[in-house]
This record gives structure tokens, sequence and C-alpha cells, in this order.
């Protein structure tokens, strides 16, 4: 139990174009769900909360209008990268709480590439 | 604000062997959680192991145990029998008891990259 999927698993793009990446859970419901991004050999990086229903809270330094999240049903939360550059290629990766257990389940991760 | 500190960037153990991944923290907070989790090659993260801070029992799953001193702030993973597919970045992480059952984030250490080597 207790899976998450990320969708796609890779993706390139153009500079200036938009991704959106989704992350769903599976086999349980996610009031929920979080984004990180990861950079080469360091830690994850939170950058924003995702409530179901409501607006995203964001860490200190990340720019909402760029990092579009949404969280419309309570297995499902997008993030859209908007007008992508090239400093925003990473691997991002989704988490969801599973509620009653207070632990966090994370999904397979995106590498995103802005060429 | 909590911080996790994982003071070993790198270890190597050989397989077969054991070998002991520290981990401190610091907090204010007196209900809290604390995880490690494993990041293969893969890059999926994978929880290894759980320990709710309210409980005294160290958690054990399988090969995995950990050693958690609440008054120390420390939280010690213990890998017996190590296999090769242990082979991982190991990251320790803190989440803070949200009384009105909301969700906390996580605050990751930096992480520890165990080789074992055959």
């Amino acid at each position: 139990g207790a899976v998450v999927s990320q969708h796609p698993s890779r993706v390139i793009c153009k500079s200036g174009t938009s991704v959106k990446i989704e992350c769903r859970s599976l086999d349980f419901q996610a009031t929920t769900m979080f984004w990180y991004r990861q950079f080469p050999k360091q830690s994850l990086m939170l950058m924003a909360t995702s409530n179901e229903g409501s607006k995203a809270t964001y860490e200190q330094g990340v720019e909402k209008d760029k990092f579009l999240i949404n969280h419309a049903s309570l297995t499902l939360s997008t993030l859209t990268v908007t007008s992508a550059h090239p400093e925003d290629s990473s691997f991002y990766i989704c988490s969801a709480n599973l509620r009653g257990v207070d632990t966090q389940y994370f999904g397979p991760g995106t590498r995103l590439t802005v060429l | 604000a909590q911080t996790v500190t994982q003071s070993q960037p790198e270890m190597s153990v050989q397989e077969a062997e054991t070998v002991t991944l520290s981990c401190t923290y610091d907090t204010s907070e007196s209900n809290y959680y604390l995880f490690w989790y494993k990041q293969p090659p893969s890059r999926q993260m994978i929880l290894v192991i759980r320990q709710e801070a309210y409980k005294q029992q160290n958690a054990t799953e399988n090969r995995f145990s950990v050693n958690f001193q609440k008054a120390a702030k420390s939280f010690s993973l213990k890998i017996s029998d190590s296999q090769l597919g242990d082979t991982a970045m190991y990251f320790c992480a803190f989440m803070k008891h949200d009384a009105k059952g909301g969700s906390e984030k996580l605050v990751f250490g930096k992480g520890t990259k165990l080789t074992v080597n055959p």
C-alpha cells in the first residue's frame, strides 16, 4: 500500500514552454502533498505544500507564478513549471502524506531538462 | 526551527557486515516523528523506518533498526547483514506532530552515501 505515482518520469522541453507534472496517490487519499526539487548529490529541497481544495503554501524563495500547484482532488496534485528556462532543469519529486500514519510516501520523480 | 545533521557524507561496508549511520537533530518540540529514507540510484525515495518520539522502544524493520536517544537528540540507523542492494543515499528526516491532525513538512539531513562492497 501507500503507492505514489508521478508522470512523466522524464521530460525535455524548449526554453519558454510550460511543463506539467502529475502526482497521484494510487491507493489512499492524500489531503496534503508536497513538491520537492533535488539537485545532483544534494538533499531534497521543499518547494511547496499542496492542500486539497486550497492554495498551496510556498517555501521562501520559490516563485509562486513560476511553479503553479493545483490540488484539485484527494488523489491528484499537479506542478506546472511555467515559461521554463535551463536553470529550471532539475529532478522534481512529490510526496503524499498518509494521514493517521503521519508518513510521507514519495513518487519516483520527474527529470526535467530545459533546452 | 528544526535542523537535522548527518555527519557522515560517505560510508562503506562489506557485504554481510553491520553498519551504523548517524543522525542528530535539534528541536524544541516534544512530540514528533523521525524517519530514515533510502534513495538508491533509481532516485526513488523509499521509507526505511519510522520512529514516534513518544515511544521509548526503538523501531525495527527486518535488518534495519534504530537507536533513538531522545535526550541526546540522536537517531542512528543500524543495518545488519548488509546487502549489495542496500547501496544508496540514506536521509534522516524529522517531522513535528500536528495536534490538529494536519500534515507537517519533513526536514531532511544532507544524507549519507552508503556503498556495500562485495
